[in-house]
């Protein structure tokens, strides 16, 4: 069984600095991470995805991931906040014994400050 | 091409109303989801189909039956619903429903029950 865990329901950011949004997860067996983009009124958009190739995941808009197996995190950051990264952030798990079952955090609410 | 189509975009029903949702994707992707989301929540699985048939049902209440007539097409067929199921239903789709495999979300429609 898998189960994440968003630290932040809400992080609050300047524009053009850094952003951190953290996530830890627990899983049974290899996990499949993902972060997830949901800007109001939208459907969820993929960032990017880690499945065991690289430890740091790149995606869209600047942001990435470092999977920490120790840690059992999975925390995404962008250099430099843009004010149209004011959304909610999901951090997702899944893994072999899912189905097809994504296991959600709670989201942290991204607010960006001129 | 990684997009999910979904329509209607908004739709206001009565509790006596039948309506239908529909979904969309030219992926070539054999499985396909609806999830409901509630206001400041993560979205909650309701079903999954794998190769046109139904495998997941997460205890979803019988006023709401989907249907998928081909591996292109997720309908959502809603009766007697009562405004506690107004929320946002997303699909979703990936190539295949196991675990690991990356969910493409269509934009969504928002559901008022009056």
């Amino acid at each position: 069984a898998q189960s994440v865990t968003q630290l932040d329901s809400h992080v609050s950011v300047s524009e053009g600095t850094p952003v951190l949004l953290r996530c830890n997860y627990s899983s049974s067996y290899s996990p499949s991470l993902f972060w997830y983009v949901q800007h109001p009124n939208k459907g969820l958009q993929l960032l990017l995805k880690y499945t065991s190739a690289a430890t740091l995941v790149k995606g869209i808009n600047g942001f990435e991931a470092e999977f920490k197996k120790s840690e059992t995190s999975f925390h995404l950051t962008k250099p430099s906040a843009h004010m149209s990264d004011a959304a909610e952030y999901f951090c997702v798990v899944t893994g072999t014994d899912s189905w097809g079952k994504l296991q959600f955090g709670a989201g942290t609410q991204v607010v960006v400050t001129p | 091409d990684t997009e999910v189509t979904q329509t209607p975009k908004h739709l206001v029903m009565g509790m006596t109303n039948k309506k239908s949702l529909k979904c969309e994707q030219h992926m070539g992707h054999r499985a396909m989801y609806w999830y409901k989301q509630k206001a400041k929540k993560p979205p909650e699985l309701m079903f999954v189909y794998s190769y046109e048939k139904l495998s997941i049902n997460e205890s979803v209440p019988s006023r709401f039956s989907p249907e998928c007539p081909n591996s292109s097409l997720l309908n959502l067929h809603l009766h007697a619903l009562q405004p506690e199921d107004s929320a946002l239903y997303l699909c979703a789709s990936s190539q295949a429903s196991g675990g690991g495999e990356t969910q493409y979300f269509g934009p969504g429609t928002r559901l008022l029950v009056l």
